[in-house]
């Protein structure tokens, strides 16, 4: 079965930092583009960053840009944001996705894939 | 690359065809796909590049458009189809979603 887990949300101080993973399993991991999707309590959904199948390629959102760095280990069949300075704005649940297609160079031509794998997500709180 | 959806809620009932909206602030070709999420869970894909339907979605719903201007059908609601439904731009980075369309219960 092809699943994603994501991990490491907790409550954490303004200011604070923290580090997310995501295990995926069920599919070749180094294959596949993925990404960061956040869900403020509440309110719809925004995409935080993206990581190309190889991990030299990434962008993010300007909201999180600077504070935020995606990154990858294919060898672990592992994604992870680390996330600084959090703000209480980055409260949300935070999703991690794989992208539809395999070996897609979508990214190379600044296009996307869909998102057809989502995880069930990991609550990050930022809170004093 | 702003996208709006319309409307923002709707009620319906089980049977009736349902219609959402979403445009883009500029042209997106046919880079877009709608996600359905119910409460408590993840998205789902559900139509990629604008009329796809993803592999195992029931053939009730359908996608069109292409440009600034796109549509999600339900062409016969269904009692699991009460969620909320998300447009995603595929066009260009930054990537933004609809602000989504929540299908309840009439």
């Amino acid at each position: 079965e092809v699943q994603l887990v994501e991990s490491g949300g907790v409550v954490v101080q303004p200011g604070g930092s923290l580090r997310l993973s995501c295990a995926a399993s069920g599919f070749t991991f180094a294959d596949y583009s993925m990404n960061w999707v956040r869900q403020a309590p509440g309110k719809g959904l925004e995409w935080v960053s993206f990581i190309n199948w190889d991990g030299d390629s990434t962008y993010s959102a300007d909201s999180v840009k600077g504070r935020f760095t995606i990154s990858r280990d294919n060898s672990r069949d592992s994604l992870y944001l680390q996330m600084n300075s959090l703000r209480a704005e980055d409260t949300a649940l935070y999703f991690c996705t794989k992208d539809q297609f395999r070996y897609s160079t979508s990214w190379y031509k600044g296009l996307a894939d869909a998102f057809d794998i989502w995880g069930q997500g990991t609550m990050v709180t930022v809170s004093s | 690359i702003q996208l709006t959806q319309s409307p923002s809620s709707l009620s319906a009932s089980v049977g009736d065809r349902v219609t959402i909206t979403c445009r883009a602030s500029q042209g997106i070709s046919s880079h877009l796909a709608w996600y359905q999420q119910k409460p408590g869970k993840a998205p789902k894909l559900l139509i990629y590049a604008a009329s796809t339907l993803q592999s195992g979605v029931p053939s009730r719903f359908s996608g069109s458009g292409s440009g600034t201007d796109f549509t999600l059908t339900i062409s016969s609601l269904q009692p699991e189809d009460f969620a909320t439904y998300y447009c995603q731009q595929l066009n260009r980075y930054p990537l933004t979603f609809g602000g989504g369309t929540k299908v309840e219960i009439k």
